[in-house]
C-alpha cells in the first residue's frame, strides 16, 4: 500500500481482556517496528521484525505481550490480560531494506484506552 | 547505552519567532541523528536527518547540525507559522549497534497566530 495501515485506530477495552492490533507495512518494506507511545513517556521500543530473522523482543514490557509477522508482511500486537497502565497509542513503522538510517515510515496508531 | 535527551514542553512561541529546541544524545557509537514530527491526528514523519559529524539536515526551513564535540543534534528554524504546530522527537540510530531508532520524549509546540 501507499502507507503504512495501522487497525483499528481506536479501541476501548475491559481490564482483562486480549486485544489484537494490526499492522500493515508497506509493500516490500522488509522490517517492522511497534513501539507505543504513552503521554510524557515518549516512544517505547516494543519489538522488530526483518525478514525471515528471530525478532527482537527486547522491548516487549511484559509476557502479557506478544507479537507475530505472516508471510512477512502483516503483523498483529496482542495484549492478553489488559491492564490500565496498558493505555497508550500503539504505533507501527516500516522500513526497506537497507540501514536503518533510511528512516522509518510509520502509521497513524492505534489508540487503546483499558477501562 | 544509547539514549536521547530533549528539551521538555510544552513550548509556546508567536508566528514569526525564532525556534530552538535542544536535543542531546549519548552513544557509544557514531550513530545517525534524526528529527521525527508528529502533527495533530497524524503519524510520526521524519522531518529531517544527518548521518556523521558536522551534517546539517535541513528540510520545510527546520536545519540540524550534527555536533559531535557537544553531542547534540539541536532543531532550529528561523521564522515559525501556526502550521508548524506539533510535537518534535529527536532520536538516534546505531547501525552498528542494532536496528532500532531510539526516541526522546518529544517537544509539544504551540505557535500563537
Amino acid at each position: 500500500g501507499a502507507g503504512v495501515s495501522q487497525s483499528p485506530s481506536n479501541k476501548v477495552t475491559e481490564k482483562g481482556k486480549d486485544v489484537e492490533l494490526r499492522c500493515d507495512p508497506i509493500s516490500g518494506h522488509t522490517a517492522l517496528y511497534w513501539y507505543r507511545q504513552s503521554l510524557g513517556q515518549g516512544l517505547e521500543f516494543l519489538i522488530y521484525f526483518q525478514g525471515n530473522s528471530a525478532p527482537d523482543k527486547s522491548g516487549l514490557p511484559s509476557d502479557r505481550f506478544s507479537a507475530e509477522r505472516t508471510g512477512g508482511s502483516v503483523s498483529t500486537l496482542t495484549i492478553q490480560r489488559t491492564q490500565q497502565e496498558d493505555s497508550a497509542v500503539y504505533l507501527c513503522a516500516s522500513r526497506r531494506a537497507g540501514p536503518v538510517e533510511y528512516g522509518y515510515t510509520f502509521g497513524s496508531g492505534t489508540r487503546l484506552t483499558v477501562v | 547505552g544509547n539514549s536521547v535527551t530533549q528539551m521538555e514542553g510544552p513550548v509556546t512561541l508567536s508566528e514569526e519567532a525564532f525556534l530552538t529546541i535542544n536535543c542531546t544524545y549519548t552513544a557509544t557509537g557514531y550513530p545517525s541523528l534524526f528529527w521525527y514530527v508528529q502533527y495533530p491526528g497524524e503519524g510520526l514523519q521524519l522531518l529531517l536527518k544527518a548521518t556523521k559529524a558536522d551534517d546539517k539536515g535541513s528540510n520545510k526551513g527546520f536545519e540540524a547540525t550534527y555536533r559531535k564535540e557537544t553531542t547534540s543534534f539541536h532543531l532550529e528554524k528561523g521564522s515559525v507559522q501556526v502550521s508548524d504546530s506539533a510535537v518534535y522527537f529527536c532520536a538516534l540510530a546505531d547501525m552498528n549497534r542494532d536496528d532500532k531508532i531510539i526516541f526522546g520524549k518529544g517537544t509539544r509546540l504551540h505557535i500563537l497566530p
